[in-house]
């Protein structure tokens, strides 16, 4: 069935290092979406992007959509305490409204 | 904008307990979904409604899972009984309009069954 691969599971930086995350999916995808869930807390919408080769910028965060509609990566610039937490992909199912998550990048501030 | 809200926080229960959870979605949302997350299995979506209506509920793990819409401003997920393998955050969250409106999550329930 359709999937979304996210890697890495986990990634450990210094403050000040960049971090990224990368998800695949099995089928082009009309749309992907990004969310940030803090530790304790819940997925919180970051972007949406929808067009072939999208990039979006957030301040230090970058987001790319892939030509071919079937990867995205999220990029933070210059990692900050306040950027901790698990980003999420997620890409509608067919025609279906559900979404399909990836399994999520914890995002680790060496102290 | 209250966000979506749903009650309570925390639910510790024993095992064959009946458990309630509630949800109350953003205002002129026709969207709500419940969505389940462990640490094994990630987040899962449960069910979802469109307009109070159910429209899918192939992710409801078994019979013991009921969810309900009585009207646009209130859901409820029902757990009888409850087993301990149910322990996990349960999500509602809620959309607006199109497919693939960006979701609204509320804060959670964290439920244990011991």
């Amino acid at each position: 069935g359709q999937q979304v691969m996210q890697i890495p599971q986990y990634q450990h930086v210094q403050e000040g290092e960049d971090f990224t995350t990368y998800c695949n999916s099995s089928t082009t995808l009309s749309n992907i979406q990004w969310y940030k869930q803090r530790p304790g807390g819940h997925p919180v919408f970051l972007i949406q992007l929808v067009k072939s080769g999208e990039v979006k910028k957030q301040k230090r965060l970058t987001f790319q959509f892939g030509e071919a509609k079937k990867n995205s990566s999220l990029h933070i610039t210059a990692t900050q305490t306040t950027d901790v937490g698990t980003y999420f992909c997620a890409g509608p199912r067919g025609s279906n409204y559900q979404l399909i998550w990836g399994a999520g990048t914890k995002l680790i501030i060496k102290p | 904008d209250a966000g979506v809200i749903q009650s309570p926080r925390h639910e510790v229960t024993e095992m064959g307990q009946e458990v309630t959870l509630r949800c109350k979605p953003i205002s002129g949302h026709d969207y709500l979904f419940w969505y389940r997350q462990t640490m094994m299995r990630g987040l899962e979506l449960l069910i979802y409604f469109n307009n109070n209506v159910p429209i899918d509920d192939s992710g409801m793990p078994e019979d013991r899972f009921s969810a309900k819409m009585p009207n646009a401003s209130f859901s409820t997920l029902k757990i009888q009984p409850s087993e301990p393998r149910d322990s996990a955050v349960y999500f509602c969250a809620s959309s607006w309009g199109v497919m693939d409106s960006p979701l609204h999550f509320g804060n959670g329930t964290r439920l244990t069954v011991t």
